[in-house]
């Protein structure tokens, strides 16, 4: 079957720095997306692997490893702004476009 | 990149009655996709929806609850017919494009049935 795991919750310190974790199992492997959702609102574009290694973009960066089944995103210097709840999703080769989510990690922020 | 507009943003509906949602987009897209999301949870997908054919729904979701239409590449609605209050949820319309295939989503339709 396929499958996409995630912490269901962290919470870190405003100014901090943290990571959330995503393993996967999918049918091939076609690209690997992390998104921001914001309570009542849609999800967000983040980041998009494809190939093995860590992709910086501006605080957000996010790391894949294709022979672990594993990324993470890596957020710095957290904002209050950053409390939402991240998305990892999984394009498999089964389907063109369709996307395999994770259930969300939520993030908390304390000042 | 796409732009989606999704309508309604939010609706209170009474049980046994039915809801259209549209998304409208600002370019032409081979398919859209319908998911719904219950409080705290992820996406789950409804269906895709094709243009110039049926719709393919997921395990759980038929035809007879949820028709779609898709009348060209731009436009499609979901119908969530004969509600009921387990069909309160947000409603998300997307689609895939650019050499990433990534994700767009309308703003949502937050349906709350009493």
């Amino acid at each position: 079957g396929q499958n996409i795991d995630q912490p269901t919750e962290m919470t870190a310190t405003e100014g901090a720095i943290v990571q959330i974790n995503c393993t996967y199992q999918t049918s091939g492997f076609n690209g690997l997306f992390w998104y921001q959702q914001h309570a009542g609102e849609a999800p967000t574009f983040l980041s998009y692997n494809v190939l093995d290694g860590l992709e910086e973009k501006g605080r957000f960066s996010s790391f894949l490893s294709r022979s672990k089944g594993y990324s993470y995103l890596l957020l710095k210097e957290l904002q209050m702004k950053d409390s939402a709840s991240y998305l990892c999703a999984v394009r498999s080769t089964d389907s063109n476009y369709q996307l395999i989510w994770g259930a969300g990690t939520k993030l908390i922020i304390k000042p | 990149s796409a732009v989606i507009s999704q309508k309604p943003s939010r609706d209170i509906c009474q049980r046994g009655t039915s809801l259209t949602i549209q998304c409208q987009v600002d370019s032409q897209v081979t398919m859209m996709f319908w998911y719904r999301q219950q409080p705290g949870q992820s996406l789950t997908l409804i269906a895709t929806a094709n243009q110039g054919s049926e719709a393919t729904y997921e395990s759980g979701f038929v035809i007879d609850k949820f028709p779609i239409s898709r009348p060209n590449l731009t436009f499609s609605t979901l119908t969530v017919s004969n509600m009921s209050p387990e069909d309160s949820s947000i409603y998300l319309c997307s689609v895939g494009t650019g050499n990433r295939a990534e994700a767009f989503f309308g703003q949502g339709t937050r349906l709350t049935v009493v």
